[in-house]
């Protein structure tokens, strides 16, 4: 039973391009969460999706940034306009229900680096 | 909004024990998690509680007093691989999971 797979696992942008991050939760897993963390710090939520639902995006930057989580297919956050301070780890976590949000599993992260 | 203070670093001998608090502020509280962070790598889940008192799970334990607004994870016999970040999370009735900045424990020999 794979975990949560993320990818790609390093991505280099240039400032103003656009990236791409995608998540496939583990198999039976509706519930999928983005983090995003910066080196040395702890991890900030940033949205909180069920199959077709944007359940809680409170952490997510108004502008550039969006997320979905199709019926089919990975989840996917998206960042428009790329700029510096957009660089970092991002991370991506599912669960099997909102009670299962105790325990999260983890994928081991997309690091985007904004050139 | 939702708020988490947790030490930034506790350093340890080897086979010692060391207690990591956490403290909380929130609206709809659900529970309290644990998780362990090797070098940036994926978090992976160490405990939960969703009710007052301690759970145990090997050389982890993690307690949870919610009129407190208070945890703490306990690490037994420390070994030189517990060296890592561990981080307290705080569950909403929505599902919601909101981390604290984390604690860098180093277990020295």
């Amino acid at each position: 039973n794979a975990g949560v797979m993320q990818n790609p696992r390093h991505l280099v942008r240039r400032r103003g391009q656009e990236a791409r991050l995608r998540c496939s939760p583990m198999k039976g897993h509706s519930h999928v969460y983005w983090y995003r963390q910066l080196p040395e710090e702890g991890l900030k939520f940033m949205v909180y999706l069920q199959k077709e639902n944007i359940i809680d995006e409170s952490g997510m930057p108004k502008e550039r940034f969006s997320a979905e989580f199709p019926k089919e297919g990975p989840s996917i956050l998206r960042i428009q306009q790329v700029v510096r301070g957009d660089s970092a780890a991002y991370f991506c976590a599912s669960s099997p229900s909102r009670d299962g949000a105790g325990e999260l599993f983890f994928g081991e992260g997309s690091r985007l680096t904004v050139l | 909004g939702q708020s988490l203070e947790q030490p930034s670093e506790v350093t340890a001998v080897e086979g010692a024990i060391v207690q990591i608090n956490c403290t909380y502020q929130t609206s709809g509280f659900y529970g309290l998690s644990w998780y362990q962070q090797h070098d940036g790598g994926a978090p992976t889940f160490l405990s939960y509680n969703g009710l007052d008192g301690l759970e145990e799970t090997g050389r982890f334990s993690s307690f949870l007093s919610r009129s407190d607004s208070y945890g703490y994870l306990l690490l037994q016999e420390l070994q030189m691989k517990d060296s890592a970040s561990y981080f307290c999370a705080v569950i909403s009735n929505t599902g919601k999971l909101i981390f604290g900045q984390g604690t860098t424990l180093q277990v020295k020999p």
